[in-house]
């Protein structure tokens, strides 16, 4: 099975930088994903990350360690709307089951 | 392009009753895959069908059923529906369902008096 662990909460100031953690132990690894959720709304694609390093994609940036069962979430130049919820899904072997993390609620502060 | 449709948005069902949920993929998508959103448990994963064939299933009980039709279009069904069915009920639809993203859905919002 898996087990995607993130922090339940962070808080950040407008204009910061802030970095969210997501770890995993999985019995089949097929890729990580990052999704934003706005209250009320459905997730969205924000990153994909199967080999090990850093994805750079505008003010957000996703870097991976396979070895360690690691990621984060680097979010640049914080603004208000980035206020959401963040998950961490790992994509299993089997094509198409993805695991969620929790998510972790991010509120932006001016 | 049209994004993944889920039908209806809200629904309110009284305890024992059973409900069918709709999605329609984004064109050209063989894969949709159902998860259930609560505050509590986060998303978890229900089934994923791909070619009309159930590919994946996660830990829900038999009350939890699906389908897909030949139009790649899913449903999913809840019988005997409990209090703990209440939830948001994602769709999510990909190209091939290997290394490539998910397009979410708005959800159905379900509630059970």
């Amino acid at each position: 099975g898996q087990n995607i662990d993130q922090p339940t909460e962070m808080t950040a100031t407008e204009g910061a930088i802030v970095q969210i953690n997501c770890t995993y132990q999985t019995s089949g690894f097929n890729g990580l994903f990052w999704y934003q959720q706005h209250a009320g709304e459905a997730p969205t694609f924000l990153s994909y990350n199967v080999l090990d390093g850093l994805e750079e994609k505008g003010r957000f940036s996703s870097f991976l360690s396979r070895s360690k069962g690691y990621s984060y979430l680097l979010l640049k130049e914080l603004q208000m709307k980035d206020s959401a919820s963040y998950l961490c899904a790992v994509r299993d072997t089997n094509a198409g089951k993805s695991t969620f993390g929790d998510g972790t609620t991010l509120t932006v502060k001016p | 392009k049209a994004g993944v449709t889920q039908t209806p948005r809200y629904l309110i069902k009284t305890r024992g009753q059973q409900v069918t949920l709709s999605c329609s993929p984004i064109s050209g998508h063989r894969s949709v895959s159902w998860y259930q959103q609560t505050p509590g448990q986060g998303l978890q994963f229900l089934f994923e069908y791909f070619s009309e064939t159930q590919r994946n299933k996660g830990n829900f009980p038999g009350r939890f059923s699906g389908r897909q039709f030949s139009n790649s279009r899913s449903e999913m069904n809840v019988s005997t529906l409990e209090l703990g069915d209440s939830a948001l009920y994602l769709c999510a639809s990909s190209w091939e369902g290997v290394n490539t993203e998910a397009f979410f859905g708005q959800g159905t919002r379900l509630t059970v008096v």
